[in-house]
């Protein structure tokens, strides 16, 4: 699967939009984009994922590039309960094991 | 809607001695997965399953096996524990081919906190 780069951490004002970067430059053409997230010490949580359409649901929007080197998570109105670490993974495998990398810390305050 | 369910949710033992983790997947899914996270680190893949058969192994020690069953809950044995297998261990479920052959989302359950003393 290819390697994603992700900013160590980014702070975030309540209310705003957090956009979280990822960089996946060595992607491949059938390579899904996934987001989940961990909020201290839960189980991860399915966020969204996308092909080469830019998606959206009710948590964010997935924003992939045309050559899909990279991809931008938004998070329209951050909340306090957004804090957590996000983690962008790209899975090709049908069985879908996720490879954790070192995520976001996104720090949401007041 | 139904989760992930996972028990114990909090487990205390002693080196050497021997642990089941135990996980039930969202009705209907038909995959298992099994993740460690150490103190600290990311989620990291052990096993999975797919109708009770093994369908993948990651970085899983020898001295851990794991299984799934007819109704597809999955079990997690460790053996032989050792201060280093303190971790949080995480299963999530998915439906494979559940969207036209694409990959499979995964749900994690709350996790199991391991603790050897």
């Amino acid at each position: 699967d290819a390697k994603t780069t992700q900013p160590p951490s980014m702070d975030c004002a309540e209310g705003r939009a957090a956009n979280l970067p990822c960089n996946h430059s060595t992607i491949s053409g059938n390579e899904y984009v996934y987001w989940y997230r961990q909020i201290h010490s839960q189980g991860p949580q399915y966020i969204i994922h996308g092909l080469k359409n830019n998606e959206t649901n009710e948590m964010a929007s997935l924003i992939i590039t045309e050559d899909r080197k990279s991809s931008t998570l938004i998070l329209p109105h951050a909340t306090l309960r957004d804090t957590a670490v996000y983690y962008c993974i790209v899975l090709t495998d049908s069985w879908g094991k996720l490879q954790f990398g070192a995520g976001t810390q996104v720090v949401v305050t007041p | 809607a139904a989760g992930v369910i996972q028990s114990p949710r909090h487990l205390i033992k002693e080196k050497r001695e021997t642990a089941t983790l135990k996980c039930y997947p969202i009705p209907r899914h038909d995959t298992v997965y099994w993740y460690q996270q150490g103190p600290g680190q990311d989620p990291q893949f052990l096993i999975s399953f797919y109708e009770k058969m093994q369908s993948d192994k990651g970085s899983i020690p020898d001295r851990f096996s794991a299984q799934q069953f007819s109704d597809y809950h999955s079990e997690l044995n460790m053996s032989s524990l050792e201060l280093g297998d303190s971790a949080l261990y995480f299963c999530a479920s998915s439906i494979l081919w559940s969207s036209g052959g694409a990959v499979a989302t995964q749900y994690f359950g709350p996790g199991t906190r391991l603790t050897v003393l």
